[in-house]
């Protein structure tokens, strides 16, 4: 158990849907990061936030978008869904704001299933 | 130009054979970190690396940084069932975590 949970572990919806998949970050970590991965495909950085501010955006499309809670938590919004949006969608957190030496811990992810 | 590449995709041993991943890059890297994800599992920090030429071990698993830091490699001694999964190297880069696409390692009984 890393200490970090996501909610809820699955998630069936259909197209053209919006949903909100929650993160609640390890105790004392500042900063979360949101990740896709699809079917056979790798992880995919979505985006990155620190102790409430946006710090980096990757591969994020613009019907999604998230941000993080004064407590920390964060969540990930996914509107407009399509089929290619179905992947496990994971959260990790880390104790500062990134750089060369932290170390992520992953949740259990969200499995997404669009319809 | 942020990409690392990993190869092989896929590896199939025999158990107790060794077995060996490599996480290559074009560019320059202040750090390489290493993931294995066990099937319907979650990435699962490993190590990480960051000095030119580093070598690390974790009992059967030896972790090396290249002297140009352009590459990194994972060798597990004497695989066992335990060791399957798939097996990702990252690097980080302006507040960006960027993952290899994997090697995924099957043992065979």
């Amino acid at each position: 158990d890393s200490g970090v949970t996501q909610t809820p572990k699955h998630l069936i919806t259909a197209t053209g849907q919006r949903v909100t998949l929650r993160c609640s970050p390890r105790s004392g970590d500042l900063s979360v990061y949101w990740y896709q991965q699809s079917l056979d495909q790798g992880l995919q950085f979505l985006i990155h936030y620190y102790n409430g501010e946006e710090r980096a955006k990757g591969n994020i499309l613009e019907r999604f978008s998230a941000q993080q809670f004064p407590d920390l938590h964060s969540e990930l919004n996914l509107s407009s869904l399509e089929l290619g949006d179905s992947a496990l969608y994971f959260c990790a957190s880390s104790r500062t704001s990134g750089g060369s030496t932290d170390t992520q811990y992953f949740g259990p992810g969200t499995r997404l299933t669009v319809l | 130009g942020q990409q690392v590449m990993q190869i092989p995709q896929y590896q199939h041993v025999q158990e107790g054979e060794d077995f060996t991943t490599y996480c290559n890059s074009s560019t320059t890297l202040s750090n390489i970190q290493w993931y294995k994800q066990r099937p319907g599992g979650h990435p699962v920090f490993l190590i990480q690396l960051v000095k030119s030429g580093e070598v690390k071990k974790q009992k059967r698993l030896t972790f090396q940084f290249g002297e140009a830091k352009k590459n990194s490699s994972l060798h597990i001694t004497a695989t066992q069932t335990t060791d399957v999964g798939t097996y990702f190297c990252a690097r980080t880069s302006y507040d960006k975590v960027i993952f290899g696409p994997g090697t995924s390692l099957s043992v065979i009984p």
